[in-house]
């Protein structure tokens, strides 16, 4: 079946710094990847779609200067918390949605734990 | 825009028993899909259950069904024989069956708020 690999499971990093975080299609090529966010036993709500070779939209609300996203190929997207604060911790997942199965479900990673200390 | 509500903030089941899990969405269009996510305390998301607007049988598979009805904009989950393993937080989702220009957004996917399922032995 189609994975998604998410990396870094868990990170801490330390307020002010920035943290990676990458979202990467092994066995397919993602046109478009959709990165969440989930607080404990809260919904996932999404907070950008990422289109390779093209600028990301961001959901209402989600501030695109603090979370940096990049699509610069079909199988890698990235997302980058910048001058991260405490506020900033949380769950957050990617999913990518096949190129070669457009109507397939999506494909989620396993997600990162983020902790601003 | 969709929105998707799940009124059952917590569910508790016995073992072996069946249980059912409440959803409704809505939408003004026509072509679309639902799913029901599980996400185990691994929190891992893992597709249980898809259903396509345009069919009208209930989607099954194995242990769980859903009974779709279109018109009430209402989509359960049913979850026959329940396991130990069955235990975690479902969500049912939404996905337009429309692609936009580009297509830049197609797949996006809007989540209910979540139920959390225990299962007792």
């Amino acid at each position: 079946g189609a994975v998604v690999s998410q990396h870094p499971s868990r990170v801490i990093c330390k307020s002010g710094t920035s943290v990676k975080i990458e979202c990467r299609s092994l066995d397919f090529q993602a046109t478009t990847m959709f990165w969440y966010r989930q607080f404990p036993k809260k919904s996932l709500m999404l907070m950008a779609t990422s289109n390779e070779g093209s600028k990301a939209t961001y959901e209402q609300g989600v501030e695109k200067d603090k979370f940096l996203i990049n699509h610069a190929s079909l199988t890698l997207s990235t997302l980058t918390v910048t001058s991260a604060h405490p506020e900033d911790s949380s769950f957050y997942i990617c999913s990518a949605r096949s190129r070669q199965n457009y109507n397939s479900p999506l494909h989620f990673g396993n997600g990162t734990r983020l902790t601003v200390t | 825009a969709q929105t998707v509500t799940q009124s059952q903030p917590e569910m508790s089941v016995q073992e072996a028993e069946t249980v059912t899990l409440s959803c409704t969405y809505d939408t003004s269009e026509s072509d679309y899909y639902l799913f029901w996510y599980k996400q185990p305390p691994s929190r891992q998301m893992i597709l249980v259950i898809r259903q396509e607007a345009y069919k009208q049988q209930n989607a099954t598979e194995n242990r769980f069904s859903v009974n779709f009805q279109k018109a009430a904009k209402s989509f359960s989950l049913k979850i026959s024989d329940s396991q130990l393993g069955d235990a975690a937080m479902y969500f049912c989702a939404y996905r337009s069956g429309r692609r936009n220009a580009g297509g830049t957004s197609y797949g996006k996917l809007t989540f209910g708020q979540g139920t959390i399922l225990t299962v007792h032995p």
